[in-house]
């Protein structure tokens, strides 16, 4: 079975703090692994993916299959980051589209 | 380019009642996945639709079934409501044949069920 277990329901940073939203996962493949974020008022979307290994709005995110992780990353946080944050898995190269999504992360970035 | 749509915003339904929702997918997008998010949580797959055959199914019971037609539009449909199926319930498109493309998610139909 695939399970996304995110710890934090929230997180609160002052601007201009590291960042580090965590996502650990169990699964008995191999694993693709994402970030996906929703502003306020705005629909889910991918922020990154495991395989493509970019930055994305300064954030990154390392697979460590050992410590079967996948921590989000920014060194210096933005006002502008605030939002959910939700770590999702699905079977590397498989057909269907099901992603498996953790409970979320609120990022509340403050002055 | 148009967006994933979904209608209608929201609905309140009575218990034992029936539901229909439905999705627009992107264009060029030939690939719908179905999603519910229950208050709280993450979102949970409930199938996907590729050229118009349910081709993967999460752990939901039969009650929830789904179309996609000629234009990869796509229906979900819930039967005998439950009072837990209130949730909000998210619509995915991408072009298939690939996991690597991208899902694109569209803004949800809101379920109350009393």
């Amino acid at each position: 079975a695939q399970r996304v277990t995110q710890p934090e329901k929230l997180l609160s940073v002052f601007k201009g703090a590291p960042v580090e939203l965590k996502c650990n996962y169990s699964y008995s493949g191999s694993p693709e692994l994402f970030w996906y974020v929703q502003y306020s008022r705005q629909r889910l979307q991918l922020l990154l993916r495991h395989i493509s290994r970019e930055s994305i709005k300064g954030f990154t995110a390392d697979l460590n299959k050992g410590e079967t992780s996948f921590h989000l990353k920014k060194p210096f946080a933005q006002e502008e980051d605030s939002a959910m944050y939700y770590c999702a898995l699905s079977a590397l190269g498989g057909t269907a589209s099901k992603l498996t999504f953790g409970t979320g992360t609120r990022l509340q970035v403050t002055l | 380019e148009t967006g994933v749509t979904q209608s209608p915003t929201h609905l309140i339904k009575t218990r034992g009642q029936q539901v229909t929702l439905r999705c627009s997918s992107q264009s060029g997008h030939n690939t719908v996945s179905w999603y519910q998010q229950a208050l709280g949580q993450g979102p949970q797959f409930i199938f996907q639709y590729y050229r118009e055959e349910e081709n993967g199914r999460g752990n939901f019971p039969p009650r929830f079934s789904g179309l996609q037609f000629p234009n990869y539009s796509s229906e979900l449909n819930v039967n005998a409501l439950e009072l837990d199926d209130s949730a909000l319930y998210l619509c995915a498109s991408r072009k298939g044949g690939s996991s690597y493309n991208e899902q694109f998610f569209g803004p949800g139909t809101r379920l109350t069920v009393l």
